[in-house]
């Protein structure tokens, strides 16, 4: 089956540096679009950032993902992290239909001053 | 913005009881979905709907029961609660069409079985 797999628990980075937050998948189906779904403390995870394009760059809020078909990643980077970032920071696919989204077992990113 | 709405916010349980957990979606949304949140699992699909009257079973779906009457509610229940089902459960929403749907999620419950 499809899976998603996020390697680092917790990513702590100082104010001001760049971060990048590894996704790696494995899907069976060729229509598939990949998200970052991104949970602040004691609220509902809200998308992020989406994509379904291969080697096409997409942006938001200061953080920027490209989908690599070749290497099946979809990383999120950001250049200069900010103290407002810390939160826990979910990749997820859609398959076909997009009946069912699978998401990792997510990456908690912890910014310091 | 879509909204979606859980109730209750927090619920202890004891072991054996029955929990229902309520979900409301205000968007017109065809799918809708019972995510459940533990550390180091993630968002893990309990049961899902394509609409009204539907229900399909997800990743994780033993111990639960889901009920779709209309397009708005979508329900998980518990029948005989377990300690291991405490947890953060999640619904969410999202339109049926394209494989780049988007969710949007309910504020969440947290649920104690004691």
């Amino acid at each position: 089956g499809d899976s998603v797999t996020q390697t680092e628990g917790l990513v702590t980075v100082t104010e001001g540096l760049p971060v990048m937050l590894n996704c790696t998948y494995q899907t069976a189906y060729s229509d598939v679009a990949f998200f970052w779904y991104v949970q602040y403390l004691n609220e509902a995870p809200k998308l992020l950032l989406r994509s379904s394009t291969d080697n096409k760059r997409t942006e938001h809020q200061g953080f920027h993902a490209t989908l690599h078909k070749s290497s099946s990643s979809f990383h999120l980077q950001k250049s200069s992290v900010q103290l407002s970032d810390s939160a826990l920071y979910y990749c997820a696919l859609s398959g076909t239909g997009g009946y069912k989204v699978v998401f990792g077992s997510g990456t908690r990113l912890l910014v310091s001053p | 913005e879509a909204a979606v709405t859980q109730s209750p916010r927090n619920k202890v349980a004891v072991t054996g009881g029955k929990v229902t957990l309520s979900c409301n979606q205000t968007n017109n949304h065809n799918n809708m979905y019972w995510y459940r949140q533990d550390t180091g699992h993630g968002l893990r699909l309990i049961h899902y709907s394509y609409g009204a009257g539907s229900t399909e079973k997800g990743d994780i779906p033993d111990g639960y029961k889901a009920s779709r009457p209309s397009q708005e509610n979508f329900s998980l229940i518990l029948e005989l609660a377990t300690p291991s089902q405490t947890s953060v459960y999640f619904c969410a929403s999202g339109p049926r069409g394209s494989s780049a749907e988007t969710l949007y999620f309910g504020s969440g419950t947290r649920l104690t079985v004691l």
